[in-house]
């Protein structure tokens, strides 16, 4: 059974562009989680995603888009970076639409100069 | 709103000693409580899920209890060891979301 991954591992981008992160689901789960954690804070939840419709949201701005695919992979989309999204980006899936276990892949860590 | 808060920040213990890592929520509307282990850079790995319905649970030298009225769980390690040093987060999921705690940094001296 594979599990959650992510890529890239670590990426440097300026302030201002956009980027765009991945995640592949364990096998077997259709709903896939965002979080972004800041050095030293918990993770904050970005948004959820289930069978392919945004199930929830949290406080983020729309600048902060996502997407999952039929396969249930999903994609986390930054506009307009700023310094303050330096942060690792966390993924987590979990089947029967989120109402069990959360398991989450290594994350993407973002750094915005 | 979940507010979640994990006591205390930090803490250090020699091998062998029990840890007790503290978690407090505050909203007792929960589907279930998880902790979580997090290494330096690395993403989380589930320790122990808790249904809102449960009490307990335990895997191995890790047990975790809690109590939904009061808001609290606690996670105790048994006979710690230096692999165990990490920061450990709970986190309670709510309709759709885990609503984290800042977490508690261990650091188990050989």
């Amino acid at each position: 059974e594979t599990g959650v991954t992510q890529s890239p591992t670590h990426l440097i981008k300026t302030r201002g562009q956009q980027v765009t992160l991945r995640c592949s689901s364990q096998s077997g789960h259709n709903t896939v989680s965002w979080y972004q954690q800041a050095l030293g804070q918990g993770p904050q939840f970005i948004f959820q995603y289930y069978r392919e419709e945004e199930n929830g949201r949290g406080n983020f701005p729309p600048r902060f888009s996502g997407l999952q695919f039929p396969n249930y992979s999903s994609e986390l989309n930054v506009n307009a970076l700023e310094l303050d999204d330096s942060a690792l980006y966390l993924c987590a899936s979990s089947p029967l639409g989120g109402a069990d276990e959360q398991y989450f892949g290594p994350g993407t860590r973002l750094t915005v100069t | 709103k979940q507010e979640v808060t994990q006591i205390p920040a930090a803490l250090s213990v020699p091998e062998g000693e029990n840890l007790v890592l503290n978690c407090s929520f505050t909203d007792s509307a929960i589907y279930n409580l998880q902790w979580f282990r997090q290494d330096p850079g690395k993403g989380l790995t589930s320790l122990l899920l808790i249904q809102s319905s449960q009490r307990e649970q335990t895997s191995g030298r890790l047990n975790a209890s809690l109590d939904k009225s009061s808001g609290r769980s606690t996670l105790y390690i048994a006979a710690s060891q230096p692999g165990d040093s990490a920061t450990y987060l709970c986190a309670v999921r709510g309709d759709y979301k885990l609503s984290f705690g800042a977490g508690t940094t261990v650091t188990v001296r050989a």
